[in-house]
């Protein structure tokens, strides 16, 4: 059964400070996302990382860096929080591509990060 | 880019009601198409997906939904619905590369006992 972890499901922040938000997955899958979901708005894209050491940036990467070191592990970073970066954030992983003729595989998420920032 | 369209942001039914809730896309070559469902305070899961093959899907707990190709369309259906189906429904699309999927705005489903 796979599984997504994320560091915290609740955490309050100041303006300014430096946030560090980490998702573990345990089934060895390639693909990491991680998303913010606000209401109304659904879930954004804001990086994903198809191997180690690898990012690509999302639909809204603006305020956001991200690391991964290791294949399990996929970081995000607010380098200065702000308060419009409140928000809940989803991490999520999937297999890395199948091969020719096979299919898509669906992405696994965390419980999520409430992320409160005063 | 691509783009998904969820045409209602809430819906509020009884039980035993039928529901369809509707999900557009733009992205104009072949597409992975999904719903998920978040149940308060639970994870987002998987209800079902469509990549090829027979265009009406079936998921969990009763579901269904049809691909409808040149509507660009993905609708999901419950013939019957129940009050645990409360929940946040989001439909998304990937356009089969190796990023992430674009998602709707999801649609809050209400079920009255």
């Amino acid at each position: 059964d796979v599984k997504v972890t994320q560091s915290s499901r609740y955490l309050v922040k100041r303006t300014g400070e430096k946030v560090f938000l980490e998702c573990v997955q345990d089934m060895d899958h390639e693909n990491m996302f991680w998303y913010r979901q606000d209401p109304g708005l659904g879930l954004r894209l804001i990086y994903f990382s198809y191997d180690v050491k690898m990012k690509e940036k999302g639909d809204i990467p603006e305020g956001y860096s991200v690391s991964r070191e290791k294949k399990e592990r996929f970081s995000l970073i607010l380098e200065s929080a702000s308060t419009n970066q409140t928000s809940m954030y989803l991490c999520a992983s999937r297999p890395g591509l199948a091969g020719p003729g096979e299919s898509y595989n669906e992405q696994f998420f965390g419980p999520g990060t409430r992320l409160t920032v005063l | 880019a691509q783009s998904v369209s969820q045409h209602n942001h809430h819906v509020i039914l009884s039980e035993a009601a039928s529901l369809e809730l509707g999900c557009n896309y733009s992205y104009g070559g072949t597409v992975n198409l999904f719903w998920y469902v978040q149940y308060p305070g639970q994870h987002l899961q998987l209800l079902l997906k469509y990549f090829s093959g027979d265009p009406l899907v079936k998921g969990i707990k009763g579901f269904e939904a049809e691909f409808i190709k040149s509507k660009f369309s993905f609708n999901l259906r419950k013939p019957s619905v129940q009050w645990s189906d409360t929940a946040e429904y989001f439909c998304a699309v990937n356009g089969g590369g190796a990023d992430g999927l674009t998602f709707g705005k999801g649609t809050h489903l209400i079920i009255q006992p």
